[in-house]
């Protein structure tokens, strides 16, 4: 069974249009986050959920838009995608608290805009 | 703003030899972690040191904390071509776990 699972794996697809990613994790844990890694390995975090609140946003533009329709499920939606946005995006789960800490990932999925 | 810097930023090695890679961070932290990512993949965690800890081992990997450096290495002893990964250190950044930042990652190199 695989514990945090993303889909789709590869995307590609034209500059101005809209996509999602879809994150399901089977762990039993109340945060799920949304990490963006670009070309250069550099891993940034652009949202946290703790119990389907969004916790964290670090400035991301508004063209992305979370979803966490319950504890186990955080999607990714972006609109009007740029150039920019090509990388990999991580979904990543976890139990917050002060003496936990480690997150587990999805595979990833590739996003190419062309 | 990056939390953690890591260096090297790349590191080749022979199978055998150790590999040391460091950690700075600029804020105070509830714990620090290692991680590692192999092409392609998602990233696995590998340890954990929290903030009152200053050494820490788990199987060839052992992590030092300096909290007064603000800095943390992770030690790879007796390198195997299947270590051939990258390296990344997060730190929660005192958030209890909301927001966990990663450091920009060392590349492993392991030469058979």
């Amino acid at each position: 069974d695989t514990a945090v699972s993303q889909t789709p794996k590869y995307l590609v697809t034209q500059m101005g249009n809209d996509k999602s990613i879809k994150c399901e994790q089977n762990l039993g844990h109340d945060t799920m986050y949304w990490y963006k890694q670009d070309s250069k390995k550099f891993l940034k975090i652009m949202f946290s959920y703790n119990n389907k609140e969004l916790i964290i946003n670090e400035t991301v533009p508004n063209r992305f838009s979370p979803k966490s329709p319950d504890k186990a499920h955080l999607n990714l939606h972006i609109n009007s995608l740029e150039l920019g946005d090509s990388a990999v995006y991580f979904c990543a789960s976890t139990m917050a608290g002060a003496h936990t800490g480690e997150l587990f990932f999805g595979e990833g999925s590739r996003l190419t805009v062309l | 703003s990056q939390q953690g810097e890591e260096d090297p930023q790349a590191l080749s090695i022979q199978e055998g030899e150790n590999a040391t890679m460091n950690c700075s961070y600029k804020t105070s932290i509830n714990n620090l972690q290692w991680y590692r990512q192999n092409s392609g993949r998602g990233l696995v965690h590998l340890i954990l040191i929290r903030s009152n800890e200053r050494e820490k081992h788990s199987g060839r990997l052992r992590v030092t904390l300096d909290t007064s450096k603000k800095s943390s290495s992770l030690l790879i002893t007796a390198s195997r071509a299947a270590d051939t990964a990258s390296y990344f250190c997060a730190t929660d950044a005192g958030t209890g776990g909301f927001k966990t930042i990663f450091g920009a990652g060392t590349r492993l190199f392991v030469k058979a």
